[in-house]
Protein backbone atom coordinates (compact mmCIF):
# COMPACT_ATOMS: atom_id res chain seq x y z
CA UNK A 1 0.00 0.00 0.00
CA UNK A 2 1.28 3.55 -0.10
CA UNK A 3 3.56 5.01 2.22
CA UNK A 4 4.44 8.42 2.67
CA UNK A 5 6.97 10.07 4.37
CA UNK A 6 7.29 13.82 5.05
CA UNK A 7 10.68 15.71 5.96
CA UNK A 8 11.31 17.73 8.50
CA UNK A 9 9.90 17.04 11.41
CA UNK A 10 9.93 20.02 12.71
CA UNK A 11 11.10 23.67 11.60
CA UNK A 12 11.89 26.76 13.45
CA UNK A 13 12.45 30.39 10.35
CA UNK A 14 12.15 33.90 10.99
CA UNK A 15 9.32 35.99 10.08
CA UNK A 16 9.42 36.86 6.29
CA UNK A 17 11.58 33.55 5.11
CA UNK A 18 10.75 31.13 3.53
CA UNK A 19 9.87 27.49 4.83
CA UNK A 20 9.99 24.09 2.72
CA UNK A 21 8.61 20.78 3.47
CA UNK A 22 9.26 17.94 1.42
CA UNK A 23 6.92 14.29 0.87
CA UNK A 24 7.71 11.24 -0.97
CA UNK A 25 5.39 8.43 -1.62
CA UNK A 26 5.91 5.01 -2.83
CA UNK A 27 3.08 4.33 -5.02
CA UNK A 28 3.34 5.36 -8.28
CA UNK A 29 -0.45 5.27 -8.95
CA UNK A 30 -1.25 8.22 -6.50
CA UNK A 31 -2.73 11.29 -8.55
CA UNK A 32 -3.67 13.48 -5.45
CA UNK A 33 -1.76 14.70 -2.98
CA UNK A 34 -3.11 17.42 -0.62
CA UNK A 35 -1.83 19.76 2.57
CA UNK A 36 -3.64 20.23 5.63
CA UNK A 37 -2.61 22.94 8.66
CA UNK A 38 -3.38 22.16 11.16
CA UNK A 39 -3.49 25.18 13.84
CA UNK A 40 -2.66 23.71 17.97
CA UNK A 41 -6.20 22.46 19.68
CA UNK A 42 -7.80 22.52 16.06
CA UNK A 43 -8.84 20.53 13.47
CA UNK A 44 -6.71 20.02 10.30
CA UNK A 45 -8.11 22.15 7.57
CA UNK A 46 -6.80 21.65 3.22
CA UNK A 47 -4.70 24.81 2.26
CA UNK A 48 -3.95 23.37 -1.60
CA UNK A 49 -4.29 20.36 -3.05
CA UNK A 50 -2.36 19.09 -6.31
CA UNK A 51 -3.43 16.43 -8.69
CA UNK A 52 -1.02 14.91 -10.74
CA UNK A 53 -1.34 16.28 -13.96
CA UNK A 54 0.23 19.33 -12.93
CA UNK A 55 3.66 19.79 -11.93
CA UNK A 56 3.28 23.58 -9.92
CA UNK A 57 0.26 24.87 -8.28
CA UNK A 58 0.35 28.18 -6.33
CA UNK A 59 -1.86 29.97 -4.05
CA UNK A 60 -0.48 33.52 -3.06
CA UNK A 61 2.45 32.73 -0.45
CA UNK A 62 1.51 29.31 -0.50
CA UNK A 63 2.93 26.72 -3.44
CA UNK A 64 3.31 22.79 -4.30
CA UNK A 65 5.65 20.99 -6.79
CA UNK A 66 5.57 17.70 -8.26
CA UNK A 67 7.83 15.59 -9.68
CA UNK A 68 5.73 12.34 -10.48
CA UNK A 69 9.10 10.47 -11.74
CA UNK A 70 10.74 10.79 -8.42
CA UNK A 71 7.45 10.52 -6.35
CA UNK A 72 8.43 13.44 -4.34
CA UNK A 73 6.21 16.72 -3.40
CA UNK A 74 7.14 19.88 -1.86
CA UNK A 75 5.40 22.70 0.41
CA UNK A 76 6.66 26.12 -0.23
CA UNK A 77 5.79 29.26 1.81
CA UNK A 78 6.86 32.56 1.63
CA UNK A 79 7.03 35.65 3.36
CA UNK A 80 6.26 33.58 6.01
CA UNK A 81 4.37 34.95 9.57
CA UNK A 82 3.63 34.00 12.73
CA UNK A 83 -0.32 32.89 12.55
CA UNK A 84 1.90 30.26 9.46
CA UNK A 85 2.99 28.45 12.86
CA UNK A 86 1.24 25.41 12.74
CA UNK A 87 1.44 21.39 11.96
CA UNK A 88 1.70 21.18 8.29
CA UNK A 89 -0.18 17.33 6.98
CA UNK A 90 0.85 16.11 3.08
CA UNK A 91 -1.45 13.64 2.07
CA UNK A 92 -1.43 10.90 -1.12
CA UNK A 93 -4.16 9.19 -2.42
CA UNK A 94 -4.53 6.63 -5.34
CA UNK A 95 -7.48 6.27 -7.53
CA UNK A 96 -6.70 2.22 -6.93
CA UNK A 97 -8.13 1.78 -3.51
CA UNK A 98 -9.54 5.37 -2.98
CA UNK A 99 -7.67 5.89 0.55
CA UNK A 100 -6.20 9.08 1.35
CA UNK A 101 -2.71 8.44 3.34
CA UNK A 102 -0.70 11.02 5.57
CA UNK A 103 2.75 11.68 6.21
CA UNK A 104 3.48 12.37 9.69
CA UNK A 105 3.56 15.90 10.13
CA UNK A 106 5.76 18.95 10.02
CA UNK A 107 5.97 21.32 12.68
CA UNK A 108 6.97 24.58 12.13
CA UNK A 109 7.26 27.59 14.39
CA UNK A 110 7.84 31.10 12.51
CA UNK A 111 9.82 33.61 15.27
CA UNK A 112 8.65 37.08 14.66
CA UNK B 1 -16.24 24.57 10.28
CA UNK B 2 -19.72 23.72 10.74
CA UNK B 3 -21.19 20.73 8.84
CA UNK B 4 -19.45 17.80 10.73
CA UNK B 5 -19.68 17.04 13.67
CA UNK B 6 -18.36 14.54 16.38
CA UNK B 7 -19.51 13.55 19.83
CA UNK B 8 -19.02 13.51 22.69
CA UNK B 9 -15.01 16.03 22.97
CA UNK B 10 -13.83 13.99 25.79
CA UNK B 11 -14.38 10.19 26.68
CA UNK B 12 -13.26 8.11 29.25
CA UNK B 13 -13.60 4.52 29.45
CA UNK B 14 -12.84 1.41 31.63
CA UNK B 15 -10.37 -1.14 29.90
CA UNK B 16 -11.93 -4.08 28.53
CA UNK B 17 -15.37 -1.88 27.69
CA UNK B 18 -16.43 -0.98 24.44
CA UNK B 19 -16.76 2.69 23.03
CA UNK B 20 -18.69 4.03 20.06
CA UNK B 21 -17.60 7.67 19.01
CA UNK B 22 -19.92 9.74 16.47
CA UNK B 23 -19.66 11.02 13.59
CA UNK B 24 -22.56 13.50 11.55
CA UNK B 25 -22.22 14.86 8.80
CA UNK B 26 -24.97 17.44 6.73
CA UNK B 27 -22.84 18.22 3.78
CA UNK B 28 -24.56 15.73 1.72
CA UNK B 29 -21.09 14.60 1.39
CA UNK B 30 -20.55 10.71 -0.24
CA UNK B 31 -17.33 9.68 1.47
CA UNK B 32 -16.44 9.32 5.22
CA UNK B 33 -13.48 8.39 7.00
CA UNK B 34 -12.15 7.92 10.41
CA UNK B 35 -8.50 8.53 11.70
CA UNK B 36 -5.96 8.59 15.00
CA UNK B 37 -4.13 10.66 15.64
CA UNK B 38 -0.89 9.85 17.78
CA UNK B 39 1.90 12.45 18.61
CA UNK B 40 4.68 12.01 16.11
CA UNK B 41 2.33 9.98 13.80
CA UNK B 42 0.32 12.06 11.85
CA UNK B 43 -3.59 10.67 10.91
CA UNK B 44 -3.19 6.99 10.30
CA UNK B 45 -6.38 5.82 8.43
CA UNK B 46 -8.79 3.43 10.89
CA UNK B 47 -11.98 2.85 8.24
CA UNK B 48 -12.90 4.75 5.35
CA UNK B 49 -17.16 4.86 3.37
CA UNK B 50 -16.86 5.69 -0.19
CA UNK B 51 -21.04 5.09 0.33
CA UNK B 52 -23.64 4.03 2.56
CA UNK B 53 -23.75 0.12 3.26
CA UNK B 54 -20.21 0.19 2.34
CA UNK B 55 -16.88 0.33 4.31
CA UNK B 56 -13.19 -0.26 4.15
CA UNK B 57 -10.68 -0.85 5.90
CA UNK B 58 -7.79 1.43 6.44
CA UNK B 59 -4.34 0.68 7.71
CA UNK B 60 -4.59 0.23 11.38
CA UNK B 61 -8.47 -1.46 11.51
CA UNK B 62 -7.73 -4.25 14.08
CA UNK B 63 -9.42 -3.29 17.44
CA UNK B 64 -12.08 -1.12 15.85
CA UNK B 65 -15.43 -1.82 13.48
CA UNK B 66 -17.93 0.59 11.72
CA UNK B 67 -21.15 0.99 10.14
CA UNK B 68 -22.82 2.95 7.40
CA UNK B 69 -26.35 3.10 7.69
CA UNK B 70 -27.13 6.27 6.84
CA UNK B 71 -25.03 8.58 4.35
CA UNK B 72 -25.01 11.37 7.14
CA UNK B 73 -23.89 8.77 9.68
CA UNK B 74 -20.46 7.13 10.37
CA UNK B 75 -19.92 5.88 14.07
CA UNK B 76 -16.81 4.34 14.70
CA UNK B 77 -16.85 1.79 17.58
CA UNK B 78 -13.68 0.84 19.68
CA UNK B 79 -13.41 -2.57 21.15
CA UNK B 80 -11.77 -4.34 23.97
CA UNK B 81 -9.70 -6.03 21.38
CA UNK B 82 -7.78 -2.75 20.79
CA UNK B 83 -4.49 -2.88 22.18
CA UNK B 84 -3.78 0.95 22.51
CA UNK B 85 -6.84 2.56 22.63
CA UNK B 86 -5.82 6.40 23.99
CA UNK B 87 -5.85 8.23 21.44
CA UNK B 88 -7.76 11.39 19.28
CA UNK B 89 -10.04 10.27 16.95
CA UNK B 90 -10.76 12.67 13.88
CA UNK B 91 -13.36 11.93 11.42
CA UNK B 92 -13.51 13.43 8.66
CA UNK B 93 -15.85 13.52 5.08
CA UNK B 94 -15.46 14.72 1.68
CA UNK B 95 -18.05 14.97 -1.83
CA UNK B 96 -16.41 12.26 -3.40
CA UNK B 97 -13.04 9.76 -3.07
CA UNK B 98 -9.44 11.98 -3.85
CA UNK B 99 -11.17 15.61 -2.51
CA UNK B 100 -11.06 17.89 -0.26
CA UNK B 101 -11.68 16.05 3.59
CA UNK B 102 -13.50 18.26 6.09
CA UNK B 103 -12.86 17.08 9.15
CA UNK B 104 -14.66 17.02 12.79
CA UNK B 105 -13.25 18.35 15.93
CA UNK B 106 -11.89 15.32 16.98
CA UNK B 107 -13.06 12.97 20.19
CA UNK B 108 -10.29 12.57 22.67
CA UNK B 109 -10.33 8.88 23.93
CA UNK B 110 -9.00 7.71 27.43
CA UNK B 111 -9.24 3.80 28.33
CA UNK B 112 -7.59 3.25 31.96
Amino acid sequence: GENVEQHPSTLSVQEGDSAVIKCTYSDSASNYFPWYKQELGKRPQLIIDIRSNVGEKKDQRIAVTLNKTAKHFSLHITETQPEDSAVYFCAASSPTDDKVIFGPGTSLSVIP
Amino acid sequence: DGGITQSPKYLFRKEGQNVTLSCEQNLNHDAMYWYRQDPGQGLRLIYYSQIVNDFQKGDIAEGYSVSREKKESFPLTVTSAQKNPTAFYLCASSIRALGEQYFGPGTRLTVT
